[in-house]
């Protein structure tokens, strides 16, 4: 099945600055990356995302990058609020067929810390 | 905006305890998710519906937990006995029908419920 790493665990910045969340995932079948937003006491919720036949996808002050060779995605948040303070998950969609198809499998998530 | 509601929000349970975590999807979302997200870790697939049937129970530890979508629209996730690893945010998702198109893609979370077994 898919298994999708996160880096870094915690990332600590100054407002304005720029933060950078990199994934890596093994399996080469999966197609569908979405990042994921959440805050304190509540669900996730998505903030971008990116298809396998797309190599950037930019939304604002968010971006997301795709490497298909390497098997990495990358967030960048520009311009850094303390209102981006959350913890952000990646994660990959399976298209491996049998009952992993469409299945979301999530990084272990990055808490990002924006000081004012 | 339509949302995916879940309730209760909080529980509060003994070990050896029933519980019982309810999900209202947005109304024409066919699939449904139920996930668990232990405290520091990304969310884990339990169960996935297609309608009222289940197409990837793989996960679910079938001697304790159990989960149903009976009219194929909201659902219900049980665990008895319930156990102190138990523990965690218990989050339904929900994603639009269809297939081919971008949209279809992504799946919307509810605020999740908070099981704390003691």
């Amino acid at each position: 099945g898919e298994n999708v790493e996160q880096h870094p665990s915690t990332l600590s910045v100054q407002e304005g600055d720029s933060a950078v969340i990199k994934c890596t995932y093994s399996d080469s079948a999966s197609n569908y990356f979405p990042w994921y937003k959440q805050e304190l006491g509540k669900g996730p919720q998505l903030i971008i995302d990116i298809r396998s036949n797309v190599g950037e996808k930019k939304d604002q002050r968010i971006a997301v990058t795709l490497n298909k060779t390497a098997k990495h995605f990358s967030l960048h948040i520009t311009e850094t609020q303390p209102e981006d303070s959350a913890v952000y998950f990646c994660a990959g969609k399976s298209n491996a067929g049998g009952t992993s198809y469409g299945k979301l499998t999530f990084g272990q998530g990055t808490i990002l810390t924006v000081h004012p | 905006e339509a949302e995916v509601a879940q309730s209760p929000r909080y529980k509060i349970t003994e070990k050896s305890q029933a519980v019982a975590f309810w999900c209202d999807p947005i109304s024409g979302h066919a699939t449904l998710y139920w996930y668990r997200q232990i405290l520091g870790q990304g969310p884990e697939l339990l169960v996935q519906f297609q309608d009222e049937s289940v197409v990837d129970d793989s996960q679910l530890p079938k001697d304790r937990f159990s989960a149903e979508r009976l009219k194929g629209v909201d659902s219900t996730l049980k665990i008895q006995p319930a156990e102190l690893g138990d523990s965690a945010m218990y989050l339904c998702a929900t994603r639009p029908t269809g297939w081919g198109r971008w949209y279809f893609n992504e799946q919307f979370f509810g605020p999740g419920t908070r099981l704390t077994v003691l």
